[in-house]
Parts: structure tokens; C-alpha cells; sequence
């Protein structure tokens, strides 16, 4: 299967600060990447489809403009989370769909803790 | 809409028991089914799947049956092992894109 990265693993920032997690598709060219958010103990939820050269498309309840998205490469994706507040606090984890399968394969995940 | 509904958890088992993890699912047309795992301050890695009726997906002694009649793809393992606890998600998709994720279930194997 896919092999995903994200960096950093473990991020540690400042109120008000702003925070960018990187998602690399290692293997094969992604043109679509998915953004995950996990609160503890709680089940994956998609915050948007990354689609490579155009917006991203986000799902109903996530701020666009809190949670920026780009795709600039058929093997990157980033999350920047813009002025981060405590409640941005969570775990954050990136996936990307096989081309020609329905199979989505993970990152290892980013724990942002905002102070 | 699509949905997936798994047992909760906490579920705590001795090594060598047989494991079962319940899941059912709700959804038209033809979905495609997965188990997920999770360890422990990682991402989710893909265990087993399986994409049209009376498959069978396995992978490390972990076996699913996609079960139409009865809207269910149950994990089981014949005999756990410590290295075995994490958390499982069932999942289900239609386009590869959309994931509909159970809740998922904790499993802790004691020696």
C-alpha cells in the first residue's frame, strides 16, 4: 500500500501562533489527499479533500480560512492552522486514496498542543 | 445516509483468546469495507478490506466476511497476542473518497 508521511509528528505552539503540517505522498502521485482531525478517544473526522492544483474542498462546519490547505505538488499536501488557539489542540492526520482503488492509507499523524 | 456502527469498548482479553470485534453497516448501492487499526499515538493503518459480498478480507490472522444479508463485517482473530492491543475502526466507502468511520473499539491483551 501507500506510504504517507507527515512532519512534524509533535508540535508545540503558543496561542495566537500559526502552524503548518506538512502530508507527502512517498510512493506514487496523489492528486487527492484527505485532512483528518481525531479528538481523544474519538473517531476520525474529514475537515477536506485536498485536491492538487485547485481548492480544496472542505466539509460543513470547518473554516476555511482557520484550516488553509495546499496541495502545490502531486506529492505534498499542507495544513496550516492560522492564529491557533487551545481548542485547535487535537490530533491531526492526513491520508491519501490509491489511484485506481477505493483504499485510503494514513499518515502517522500530527498532535498539535496549543498553550 | 451511509454509516458505520461498531461494539463499543473498552474490550480486555487474556493472549490467546478469540477475538470479535461487531460491525454494521448502513448504506445503498455497493460499499467497499475496512478494518483500520490504530496504535498508540500513530496513525490508522489498513488491516484488512474487502469490496463486494461474501468476501473475505485477512491479514496477520485478522479475518472480515462482508456479509450483505446481514449488513455486517465482524473482526476475529482465533488468538490474540499483547502486540494485538490498539483501537480498530471499521470503516465503509462508496468512491474511495468519502470514509464513514465506526467509533472504534479499544482491545487490551493481558499476558
Amino acid at each position: 500500500g501507500a506510504v504517507v508521511s507527515q512532519h512534524p509528528s509533535r508540535v508545540i505552539c503558543k496561542s495566537g501562533t500559526s502552524v503548518k503540517i506538512e502530508c507527502r505522498s512517498l510512493d506514487f502521485q496523489a492528486t487527492t489527499m484527505f485532512w483528518y482531525r481525531q479528538f481523544p478517544k474519538q473517531s476520525l473526522m474529514l475537515m477536506a479533500t485536498s485536491n492538487e492544483g485547485s481548492k480544496a474542498t472542505y466539509e460543513q462546519g470547518v473554516e476555511k480560512d482557520k484550516f488553509l490547505i495546499n496541495h502545490a505538488s502531486l506529492t505534498l499536501s499542507t495544513l496550516t492552522v492560522t492564529s491557533a488557539h487551545p481548542e485547535d489542540s487535537s490530533f491531526y492526520i492526513c491520508s491519501v486514496r490509491e489511484g485506481g482503488t477505493d483504499t485510503q492509507y494514513f499518515g502517522p499523524g500530527t498532535r498539535l498542543t496549543v498553550l | 445516509g451511509d454509516s458505520v456502527t461498531q461494539m463499543e469498548g473498552p474490550v480486555t482479553l487474556s493472549e490467546e483468546a478469540f477475538l470479535t470485534i461487531n460491525c454494521t453497516y448502513t448504506a445503498t448501492g455497493y460499499p467497499s469495507l475496512f478494518w483500520y487499526v490504530q496504535y498508540p499515538g500513530e496513525g490508522l493503518q489498513l488491516l484488512l478490506k474487502a469490496t463486494k459480498a461474501d468476501d473475505k478480507g485477512s491479514n496477520k490472522g485478522f479475518e472480515a466476511t462482508y456479509r450483505k444479508e446481514t449488513t455486517s463485517f465482524h473482526l476475529e482473530k482465533g488468538s490474540v497476542q499483547v502486540s494485538d492491543s490498539a483501537v480498530y475502526f471499521c470503516a465503509l466507502t462508496k468512491s474511495g473518497n468519502q470514509f464513514y468511520f465506526g467509533t472504534g473499539t479499544s482491545l487490551t491483551v493481558i499476558p
